[in-house]
């Protein structure tokens, strides 16, 4: 079973429009992140959250909003969709900001 | 800034030689933690060895890698290529106990193809 769950798998969308990426965890980590992985780019790092509250941002638009509703849970909304957003967007969790990283499985986004 | 720096592109190997991806790294942090992660093709990074101890070797599932803070080193090697190792890694490093916290900042990664 999954421990990390990404929704939706596989993801396109029209420029302009606003799409939510969702990311669950059942490990009971206490640390979650988004990293977003771009044709020949590397692994970015994007947010990190401890108990629910935002502990970094390295993304400089504010069109990519993190969103937590729960504690094992950190989604991802992103608005004004660009084609230069296309990537994959993983979620990772950790038991806390001292320890190793889980990574989902990731959203691919397609923008056309 | 902070960064990690590894062989770019592609290696291709024959099954049963050497395995030798370079990552070196630029940083501020005082005590930095490197990290090597795997990716399969269309799989999630999974983390693959760990390091924040200069010059002691980390082994598993048969890779080894010695972080040398003396040239900011952290290459991952192996001494038999097996078919199943083909996938892309990455060369990662943290300020895991420092003020930048558990943030990874990746290297661009190699892709390893094994052929038979």
């Amino acid at each position: 079973d999954p421990k990390i769950i990404q929704k939706p798998k596989y993801l396109v969308a029209v420029t302009g429009s606003e799409k939510i990426l969702i990311c669950e965890q059942y490990l009971g980590h206490n640390a979650m992140y988004w990293y977003r992985q771009s044709a020949k780019k590397p692994l970015e790092f994007m947010f990190s959250y401890s108990y629910q509250k935002l502990m970094d941002n390295q993304t400089a638009s504010s069109r990519f909003q993190p969103q937590s509703s729960k504690k094992n849970h950190l989604d991802l909304q992103i608005t004004a969709l660009k084609p230069d957003d296309s990537a994959t967007y993983f979620c990772a969790s950790s038991q806390d900001t001292n320890s190793d990283y889980t990574f989902g499985s990731g959203t691919r986004l397609l923008v056309i | 800034g902070d960064s990690v720096t590894q062989t770019e592109g592609l290696v291709t190997l024959t099954e049963g030689l050497p395995v030798m991806l370079n990552c070196t790294y630029q940083t501020i942090y005082s005590n930095p933690f490197l990290f090597w992660y795997v990716q399969h093709l269309n799989e999630s990074p999974r983390l693959l060895l760990k390091s924040f101890t200069d010059n002691k070797r980390t082994e598993h599932q048969g890779f080894h890698a010695t972080l040398h803070k003396s040239s900011s080193s952290f290459h991952l090697q192996k001494s038999s290529a097996q078919l199943s190792d083909s996938a892309l890694y990455y060369c990662a490093l943290s300020d895991r106990y420092g003020s930048s916290g558990n943030k990874l900042i990746f290297g661009i990664g190699t892709l390893l193809s094994v052929k038979p």
